[in-house]
């Protein structure tokens, strides 16, 4: 069981919008930052947004984070085929002492 | 060209060891503050520990299913980064990543290896 909660599946049509939410506590969420992950399959995972909703360079303005309280989410505007992939939320947590990950959620094109 | 290469995955036995590497390029790997994540077949990604650039203390953290068992060490000579690995446990059958934050993604994660299987079965 991750210590952040993401739901384990989306989906949704070219063109469409589409979000990712990720639930945690005061110790992670509450009080650092959220990063996201794209896992194509076989692949390592790559950075898609830091410091809850910013974009490294490259990454498309389609893509947005933003961040409430103990929760993030992710969003993907203008669906495409090649946004198939897992997703994952990560952030720091003060009372573990450690990196924590949500359980990853497979995003399907329909 | 910015690179991690993981090396020295392998079959292990139940109670054995093994020793992974990292061998990082293209950056100053002295300044880096560098983490291994694992990923068990069919699941997620899970932190295993990092170690601190020594002008930051060069100290090490885990993950609880890791800690006592799993350390971590740098070489900045050689730039490379290992994780020893003892005790192993089937458990810890995953694909291991070397990562780093190169970029100033306040501490997320831009740099990724390719990953090296560990496979912990009799």
């Amino acid at each position: 069981q991750s210590v952040l909660t993401q739901p384990p599946s989306a989906s949704g049509t070219p063109g469409q919008r589409v979000t990712i939410s990720c639930s945690g506590s005061s110790s992670n969420i509450g009080s650092n930052t959220v990063n996201w992950y794209q896992q194509l399959p076989g692949t390592a995972p790559k950075l898609l947004i830091y410091n809850n909703n910013q974009r490294p360079s490259g990454v498309p303005d389609r893509l947005s984070g933003s961040k409430s309280g103990t929760s993030a989410s992710l969003a993907i505007s203008g669906l495409q085929s090649e946004d198939e992939a897992d997703y994952y939320c990560a952030a720091w947590d003060d009372s573990l002492n450690g990196l924590v990950f949500g359980g990853g959620t497979k995003l399907t094109v329909l | 060209e910015v690179q991690l290469v993981e090396s020295g995955g392998g079959l292990v036995k139940p109670g054995g060891s093994l020793r992974l590497s990292c061998a990082a390029s293209g950056f100053t790997f002295t300044n880096a503050w560098m983490t291994w994540v694992r990923q068990a077949p069919g699941k997620g990604l899970e932190w295993v520990g990092r170690i601190k650039s020594k002008t930051d203390g060069g100290t090490t953290d885990y993950a609880a299913p890791v800690k006592g068992r799993f350390t971590i060490s740098r070489d900045d000579s050689k730039n490379t980064l290992y994780l020893q690995m003892n005790s192993l446990k089937t458990e810890d059958t995953a694909v291991y990543y070397c990562t780093t934050a190169l970029a100033p993604t306040g501490g997320g994660m831009d740099v990724w290896g390719q990953g090296t299987t560990v496979t912990v079965s009799s």
